[in-house]
């Protein structure tokens, strides 16, 4: 069973502060590792796919890098705005799993205003 | 871009009763969807994949004959749990990739309680 992790579990930011969150997970068999952004009621939206270590992405506010080699994947909101509340999920691809996902628990963000 | 619809969104109904909920890629082919299930404060667990045409692949621990999927065509998997328990209320949630590589598009989310 593979173990991915996200932390802290939740936070509370005031609007226009920067923040980040962590996804760790075990660097073996890796193939991609994905973001996504679930805001309460509606479907959980893509952020990023990342596969090469060392990759950095970006999305307006929101980037993410990752590291394949020590299993470890950081997402940043820079200037949080309330509209970036929402539960941010990392979820791991392992090599010959067929694209199933793996999922953290979330980090819950919230920005207020 | 890629859109799933999945519904029921939501579904009251009584022990014994089965409860089909559908999942939808409405402007592309999906050949794999995926099934997953949350339990409160938990995460995102992998139920089962969808392989149109052929059977499902379960993960360990969840049975096939309560939670029978069926993948007709190549753009709708459905899930049907079978005579329903509480201990299957839960929120239920699928997904689906235009390929490899690619990032998941998920559907609503059932919300399923069984009184």
């Amino acid at each position: 069973i593979l173990n991915v992790e996200q932390s802290p579990q939740s936070l509370h930011v005031q609007e226009g502060d920067s923040t980040n969150f962590t996804c760790s997970f075990p660097s073996s068999n890796f193939y991609a590792l994905h973001w996504y952004r679930w805001e309460t009621a509606k479907s959980p939206e893509a952020l990023f796919v990342m596969t090469l270590n060392g990759d950095e992405k970006k999305k307006g506010r929101i980037s993410a890098t990752l590291n394949t080699k020590e299993g470890y994947s950081y997402l940043y909101i820079k200037g949080s705005q309330p509209e970036d509340s929402a539960t941010y999920l990392c979820a791991l691809v392992s090599s010959g799993s067929a694209r199933q996902l793996t999922f953290g628990s979330g980090t819950q963000l919230t920005v207020l205003p | 871009g890629a859109v799933v619809s999945q519904h029921p969104s939501r579904v009251i109904c009584k022990s014994g009763t089965s409860v089909k909920i559908e999942c939808r890629s409405l402007d592309f082919q999906a050949t794999t969807m995926f099934w997953y299930r949350q339990f409160p404060k938990q995460s995102l667990m992998l139920m089962a994949t969808s392989n149109e045409g052929s059977k499902a692949t379960y993960e360990q621990g969840v049975e096939k004959d309560k939670f029978l999927i069926n993948h007709a065509s190549l753009t709708l998997s459905t899930l049907t749990v079978t005579s329903a328990h509480p201990e299957d209320s839960s929120f239920y949630i699928c997904s689906a990739s235009v390929g490899i590589g690619q990032p998941q598009h998920f559907g609503d989310g059932t919300r399923l309680s069984i009184l």
